[in-house]
């Protein structure tokens, strides 16, 4: 059990990325998944916050948005810009489990 | 403002054990849940241990063998991760993270454990 990533996804500038994230009902179905971005040398910043869809965390920008079908999250990146470049980290605690998961991570390249 | 600075990394030799201290300001520490994650470089992150707001449960990942031990001290805002028998594999940054994404996460500590 664990969380699957895409392990890359190529954009051109200015178009929409959508990343995906599939667990099982365990995770993903049980209470969704958090989105962390992660640029070279720095740590993770949440994008998303897990279990509270209508809150952004402070300073992130509208051009992401989080959701979930089932046992698939979904962050779309609307509009990529070259700073989107980064990693991007589904997680989320399975009930099953009584562990914390991520996802191995989408390399987001901006062409 | 949320602050979490870890401190405590550093060369260990195999065998041998560390303590990983961080400590947290800006926020109610003894309200939230807490974690260790680590990453080595080039490769993604990997859930260590989470301790709840009040100290427990605790829970590990499992490859830890019983190896690392999670606590807190609520007085003093401090989330520690005492580290024993450490292996070469241990090399890594440790990050502490809280919340329930989690939602804020320190700057991390570099562990290097090589003879």
């Amino acid at each position: 059990a664990g969380l699957t990533q895409p392990p890359s996804e190529s954009k051109g500038l200015g178009q929409t990325a959508t990343l995906t994230c599939t667990g099982n009902s365990d995770n993903v179905g049980q209470s969704g998944a958090a989105w962390l971005q992660q640029h070279q040398g720095h740590p993770p910043r949440v994008l998303s916050y897990r279990l509270r869809d209508n809150d952004r965390p402070p300073g992130i920008s509208e051009r992401f948005s989080a959701s979930r079908s089932g046992n698939t999250a979904s962050l779309t990146i609307s509009g990529v810009q070259p700073e989107d470049e980064a990693d991007y980290y589904c997680s989320t605690w399975d009930i099953t489990l009584n562990t914390w998961l991520f996802g191995g991570g989408t390399k987001l390249t901006v062409l | 403002e949320v602050q979490l600075v870890e401190s405590g990394g550093g060369l260990a030799q195999p065998g041998g054990s560390l303590r990983l201290t961080c400590a947290a300001s800006g926020f109610t520490f003894n309200k939230i849940g807490m974690m260790w994650v680590r990453q080595t470089p080039g490769k993604g992150l990997e859930w260590l241990s989470h301790i709840s707001a009040g100290g427990s449960p605790t829970f590990y990942a499992a490859s830890l063998g019983g190896r690392f031990t999670i606590s807190r001290d609520n007085i003093k805002n401090l989330l520690l991760l005492q580290m024993n028998n450490l292996r070469v594999e241990d090399t890594a940054v440790y990050y502490c993270a809280g919340g329930g994404s989690p939602d804020f996460w320190g700057q991390g500590t570099l562990v290097t454990v090589s003879s």
